[in-house]
């Protein structure tokens, strides 16, 4: 199994501003991928992040929105730029590892 | 665009078996079925996976149809922590293939 660490489990950000989510997998992995769930909906593919080279980004997320960083095979960051309010959503960072899917708890992120 | 379908909600009562069903009429020969779930305000936790054959452990069983087209995930004696949004999801089983969740089947189980 995997265990897997997201860092900030929640936080209240101000508009314009932008925050980075901090990933940490127990275990090496090839792929990391990034995830949002917006309130009452189901989890968004955001990007694919391989240790090494460029993350590949899903239809409707750029790179210089959701900025993000792949150094090592356990650990990966996303960053929220310029927020807005409509980027308030849990957003989880998830590996596969032995035939399995694992998911962090998630980090709420409110911006006002 | 997620490759299942699954009806939005379901209840069970407690103590009862909840069978939660899922379309997967375009599955490639080479793609497995797997089911997660999805506590409020937690994220998804693996529940079982399979690919032609009935497959069981600790917290579920799974019957996959012949024809791999539908599947569907049994949990025998539902409690009330089992209420949650259940996914049904389809992948080859590789490290680089996506997750793609659809909707997924909410299940409250009343007591």
């Amino acid at each position: 199994s995997a265990v897997i660490s997201q860092k900030p489990s929640r936080d209240i950000c101000q508009r314009g501003t932008s925050l980075t989510i901090q990933c940490q997998v127990d275990s090496q992995v090839t792929m990391m991928f990034w995830y949002r769930q917006q309130p009452g909906q189901s989890l968004t593919l955001i990007a694919t992040a391989n240790q090494g080279s460029e993350a590949t980004y899903e239809s409707g997320f750029v790179i210089d929105k959701f900025p993000i960083s792949r150094p090592n095979l356990t650990f990966s960051t996303l960053t929220v730029s310029n927020m807005s309010p409509e980027d308030s959503s849990i957003y989880l960072c998830s590996v596969y590892l032995d035939g399995q899917a694992f998911f962090g708890q998630g980090t709420r992120l409110t911006v006002v | 665009d997620a490759k299942t379908t699954q009806p939005p909600s379901m209840d069970c009562a407690e103590g009862r078996a909840a069978n939660l069903p899922c379309n997967h009429s375009t599955i490639s020969g080479n793609e497995y079925v797997y089911w997660y779930r999805q506590i409020h305000s937690q994220g998804p936790q693996y529940i079982i996976h399979g690919l032609k054959n009935n497959e069981t452990n600790e917290m579920a069983s799974l019957i996959i149809t012949e024809d791999r087209k539908s599947s569907t995930l049994i949990l025998p004696h539902a409690t009330l922590r089992d209420t949650a949004v259940y996914y049904c999801i389809v992948r080859a089983k590789t490290s680089y293939d996506k997750v793609i969740f659809g909707p997924g089947t909410s299940l409250s189980v009343i007591p």
